[in-house]
Protein backbone atom coordinates (compact mmCIF):
# COMPACT_ATOMS: atom_id res chain seq x y z
CA UNK A 1 0.00 0.00 0.00
CA UNK A 2 1.26 3.43 -0.61
CA UNK A 3 1.65 5.31 1.99
CA UNK A 4 3.25 8.87 3.90
CA UNK A 5 2.88 8.43 7.31
CA UNK A 6 4.09 11.96 9.73
CA UNK A 7 5.76 12.37 12.56
CA UNK A 8 7.02 14.85 14.81
CA UNK A 9 4.59 17.23 15.69
CA UNK A 10 3.61 18.69 18.95
CA UNK A 11 3.65 21.89 21.51
CA UNK A 12 6.42 24.22 21.42
CA UNK A 13 7.05 27.73 22.70
CA UNK A 14 7.91 30.81 19.96
CA UNK A 15 10.91 31.03 18.87
CA UNK A 16 11.39 27.40 19.29
CA UNK A 17 12.35 24.44 17.17
CA UNK A 18 10.97 21.34 16.13
CA UNK A 19 11.73 18.77 13.29
CA UNK A 20 8.89 17.19 11.35
CA UNK A 21 9.50 13.73 9.35
CA UNK A 22 7.62 11.73 6.83
CA UNK A 23 8.05 8.24 6.16
CA UNK A 24 7.41 6.96 2.60
CA UNK A 25 6.59 3.30 1.92
CA UNK A 26 4.80 1.23 -0.94
CA UNK A 27 6.52 3.01 -3.76
CA UNK A 28 9.83 4.08 -5.15
CA UNK A 29 10.45 7.18 -2.68
CA UNK A 30 13.24 8.08 -4.98
CA UNK A 31 11.85 8.75 -7.83
CA UNK A 32 9.13 11.02 -6.42
CA UNK A 33 9.05 15.00 -5.55
CA UNK A 34 7.99 15.99 -2.27
CA UNK A 35 6.09 18.43 -0.55
CA UNK A 36 5.08 19.96 2.78
CA UNK A 37 1.27 21.54 2.74
CA UNK A 38 -0.06 23.11 6.20
CA UNK A 39 -3.71 23.71 7.11
CA UNK A 40 -4.41 26.28 10.02
CA UNK A 41 -7.35 25.33 12.20
CA UNK A 42 -10.49 26.10 10.37
CA UNK A 43 -8.53 27.66 7.45
CA UNK A 44 -6.98 26.39 3.97
CA UNK A 45 -4.46 24.63 2.35
CA UNK A 46 -1.16 26.33 2.10
CA UNK A 47 1.88 25.26 0.27
CA UNK A 48 5.05 25.32 2.39
CA UNK A 49 8.24 23.58 0.46
CA UNK A 50 8.77 21.53 -2.24
CA UNK A 51 12.08 19.19 -2.86
CA UNK A 52 12.25 17.41 -5.85
CA UNK A 53 13.86 13.73 -6.15
CA UNK A 54 17.60 13.78 -5.12
CA UNK A 55 17.61 16.62 -3.33
CA UNK A 56 19.39 19.12 -5.20
CA UNK A 57 16.16 21.70 -5.24
CA UNK A 58 14.18 23.24 -3.10
CA UNK A 59 11.27 25.78 -2.59
CA UNK A 60 9.81 27.43 0.32
CA UNK A 61 6.84 29.61 0.74
CA UNK A 62 8.02 33.53 1.24
CA UNK A 63 6.23 32.82 4.77
CA UNK A 64 8.84 30.24 5.63
CA UNK A 65 11.70 31.06 3.82
CA UNK A 66 14.71 31.60 5.76
CA UNK A 67 13.18 29.63 8.93
CA UNK A 68 12.14 26.72 7.68
CA UNK A 69 14.24 23.22 5.99
CA UNK A 70 13.24 20.91 3.70
CA UNK A 71 15.48 17.74 3.51
CA UNK A 72 15.23 14.33 2.85
CA UNK A 73 16.91 10.72 2.57
CA UNK A 74 16.30 8.00 0.20
CA UNK A 75 17.70 5.12 1.51
CA UNK A 76 15.87 5.81 4.74
CA UNK A 77 12.79 6.63 2.20
CA UNK A 78 12.02 9.70 4.71
CA UNK A 79 11.18 13.51 3.94
CA UNK A 80 12.33 15.97 6.93
CA UNK A 81 10.97 19.70 7.91
CA UNK A 82 13.43 21.12 10.37
CA UNK A 83 11.20 24.11 11.49
CA UNK A 84 13.56 27.11 13.55
CA UNK A 85 12.42 30.71 14.91
CA UNK A 86 8.01 29.49 14.82
CA UNK A 87 5.74 32.12 15.42
CA UNK A 88 2.11 31.63 16.56
CA UNK A 89 0.80 31.56 12.92
CA UNK A 90 2.95 28.43 12.22
CA UNK A 91 0.78 26.55 14.42
CA UNK A 92 -1.43 24.33 11.87
CA UNK A 93 -1.96 20.41 10.71
CA UNK A 94 1.31 20.01 8.50
CA UNK A 95 1.26 17.28 5.47
CA UNK A 96 3.52 15.49 3.01
CA UNK A 97 2.35 14.80 -0.30
CA UNK A 98 4.04 13.18 -3.29
CA UNK A 99 4.18 14.87 -6.96
CA UNK A 100 5.62 12.51 -9.89
CA UNK A 101 8.35 13.29 -10.53
CA UNK A 102 9.09 15.09 -14.27
CA UNK A 103 9.31 13.44 -17.84
CA UNK A 104 12.49 15.08 -19.41
CA UNK A 105 13.50 14.22 -23.05
CA UNK A 106 16.59 15.53 -24.09
CA UNK A 107 14.73 18.89 -25.24
CA UNK A 108 12.28 19.72 -22.09
CA UNK A 109 10.95 18.18 -19.09
CA UNK A 110 7.37 17.91 -18.28
CA UNK A 111 6.24 18.75 -14.65
CA UNK A 112 3.30 17.27 -12.71
CA UNK A 113 2.97 20.33 -10.41
CA UNK A 114 0.22 18.21 -8.87
CA UNK A 115 0.18 16.27 -5.31
CA UNK A 116 -1.41 12.49 -5.99
CA UNK A 117 -0.35 10.85 -2.41
CA UNK A 118 -0.69 12.68 0.85
CA UNK A 119 0.14 11.73 4.53
CA UNK A 120 -3.21 12.19 7.10
CA UNK A 121 -0.70 15.02 9.14
CA UNK A 122 0.96 15.42 12.11
CA UNK A 123 -0.24 18.85 14.80
CA UNK A 124 2.69 21.56 15.14
CA UNK A 125 1.15 24.01 18.00
CA UNK A 126 3.12 27.04 18.91
CA UNK A 127 1.88 28.78 21.94
CA UNK A 128 3.92 29.78 25.41
CA UNK B 1 3.24 34.76 -6.34
CA UNK B 2 -0.11 34.81 -7.46
CA UNK B 3 -3.26 34.35 -6.05
CA UNK B 4 -6.50 31.56 -6.68
CA UNK B 5 -9.77 32.78 -5.71
CA UNK B 6 -12.83 30.67 -4.56
CA UNK B 7 -15.96 31.17 -3.84
CA UNK B 8 -16.25 30.28 -0.31
CA UNK B 9 -19.32 28.61 -0.39
CA UNK B 10 -22.01 26.83 -2.64
CA UNK B 11 -25.36 24.52 -1.68
CA UNK B 12 -26.55 21.86 -4.27
CA UNK B 13 -29.80 19.13 -3.67
CA UNK B 14 -28.76 15.89 -4.55
CA UNK B 15 -28.72 14.70 -8.10
CA UNK B 16 -28.01 18.04 -8.92
CA UNK B 17 -24.93 19.71 -10.50
CA UNK B 18 -22.34 21.85 -8.30
CA UNK B 19 -19.90 24.13 -10.10
CA UNK B 20 -17.08 25.08 -8.41
CA UNK B 21 -15.05 28.05 -9.98
CA UNK B 22 -11.52 29.26 -9.50
CA UNK B 23 -10.16 32.21 -10.61
CA UNK B 24 -6.51 33.46 -11.17
CA UNK B 25 -4.07 35.50 -13.54
CA UNK B 26 -1.68 32.81 -14.33
CA UNK B 27 -4.46 30.42 -15.14
CA UNK B 28 -4.39 30.54 -19.51
CA UNK B 29 -1.01 29.36 -18.64
CA UNK B 30 -0.67 26.87 -16.23
CA UNK B 31 -2.68 23.72 -15.56
CA UNK B 32 -5.36 24.04 -12.45
CA UNK B 33 -5.63 20.30 -10.18
CA UNK B 34 -8.45 20.00 -7.65
CA UNK B 35 -8.45 18.57 -4.41
CA UNK B 36 -11.49 17.21 -1.78
CA UNK B 37 -10.83 17.48 1.46
CA UNK B 38 -13.64 15.85 4.31
CA UNK B 39 -13.44 17.10 7.62
CA UNK B 40 -10.82 15.46 9.60
CA UNK B 41 -9.09 14.08 6.47
CA UNK B 42 -6.34 14.50 4.06
CA UNK B 43 -6.64 16.15 0.81
CA UNK B 44 -7.73 13.78 -1.99
CA UNK B 45 -6.62 14.77 -5.37
CA UNK B 46 -9.58 14.80 -8.07
CA UNK B 47 -8.52 16.60 -11.05
CA UNK B 48 -5.63 17.26 -12.98
CA UNK B 49 -4.52 19.20 -15.36
CA UNK B 50 -7.26 21.16 -15.76
CA UNK B 51 -9.65 18.15 -16.86
CA UNK B 52 -8.44 14.20 -16.44
CA UNK B 53 -9.70 11.93 -13.91
CA UNK B 54 -7.25 9.89 -11.48
CA UNK B 55 -8.16 6.51 -11.54
CA UNK B 56 -10.53 5.89 -8.57
CA UNK B 57 -12.20 9.29 -9.04
CA UNK B 58 -15.93 9.21 -10.01
CA UNK B 59 -16.84 9.98 -13.35
CA UNK B 60 -19.80 12.72 -11.96
CA UNK B 61 -16.16 14.57 -11.15
CA UNK B 62 -15.01 16.90 -14.32
CA UNK B 63 -12.94 19.63 -14.81
CA UNK B 64 -12.64 22.53 -17.52
CA UNK B 65 -10.82 25.53 -18.35
CA UNK B 66 -11.40 29.04 -20.13
CA UNK B 67 -9.58 31.69 -19.80
CA UNK B 68 -8.10 32.50 -16.44
CA UNK B 69 -11.25 30.66 -14.63
CA UNK B 70 -10.99 27.00 -14.20
CA UNK B 71 -14.36 24.97 -12.94
CA UNK B 72 -14.70 22.05 -11.29
CA UNK B 73 -18.00 19.99 -11.71
CA UNK B 74 -20.04 17.27 -9.95
CA UNK B 75 -22.64 16.38 -11.98
CA UNK B 76 -25.71 14.41 -9.58
CA UNK B 77 -24.08 15.27 -6.89
CA UNK B 78 -24.06 12.86 -3.73
CA UNK B 79 -24.17 13.77 0.41
CA UNK B 80 -20.60 11.83 0.15
CA UNK B 81 -19.39 14.69 -1.88
CA UNK B 82 -20.49 17.36 1.30
CA UNK B 83 -16.65 18.48 1.54
CA UNK B 84 -14.08 21.59 1.24
CA UNK B 85 -12.25 21.56 -2.33
CA UNK B 86 -9.33 23.55 -3.39
CA UNK B 87 -7.38 24.02 -6.62
CA UNK B 88 -4.06 24.22 -6.82
CA UNK B 89 -1.79 25.93 -9.82
CA UNK B 90 2.00 26.25 -9.67
CA UNK B 91 5.14 28.19 -12.02
CA UNK B 92 7.92 26.96 -13.48
CA UNK B 93 9.86 29.02 -10.73
CA UNK B 94 8.72 26.52 -8.19
CA UNK B 95 6.07 28.23 -6.44
CA UNK B 96 2.91 26.03 -5.67
CA UNK B 97 -0.53 27.84 -4.64
CA UNK B 98 -3.71 26.74 -3.31
CA UNK B 99 -6.93 28.07 -3.80
CA UNK B 100 -9.14 29.83 -1.01
CA UNK B 101 -11.10 26.97 -0.90
CA UNK B 102 -14.69 26.28 -1.08
CA UNK B 103 -17.54 24.16 0.85
CA UNK B 104 -20.16 21.97 -0.92
CA UNK B 105 -23.39 21.49 1.58
CA UNK B 106 -25.64 18.74 0.09
CA UNK B 107 -28.92 19.61 1.10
Amino acid sequence: EVQLVESGGGLVQPGGSLRLSCAASGFTFSSYWVHWVRQAPGKGLVWVSRINSDGSSTSYADSVKGRFTISRDNAKNTLYLQMNSLRAEDTAVYYCAREPAPLCSSATCYYSYYMDVWGKGTTVTVSS
Amino acid sequence: SYELTQPPSVSVSPGQTARITCSGDALPKEYAYWYQQKPGQAPVLVIYKDSQRPSGIPERFSGSSSGTTVTLTISGVQAEDEAAYYCQSADSSGTYVFGTGTKVTVL
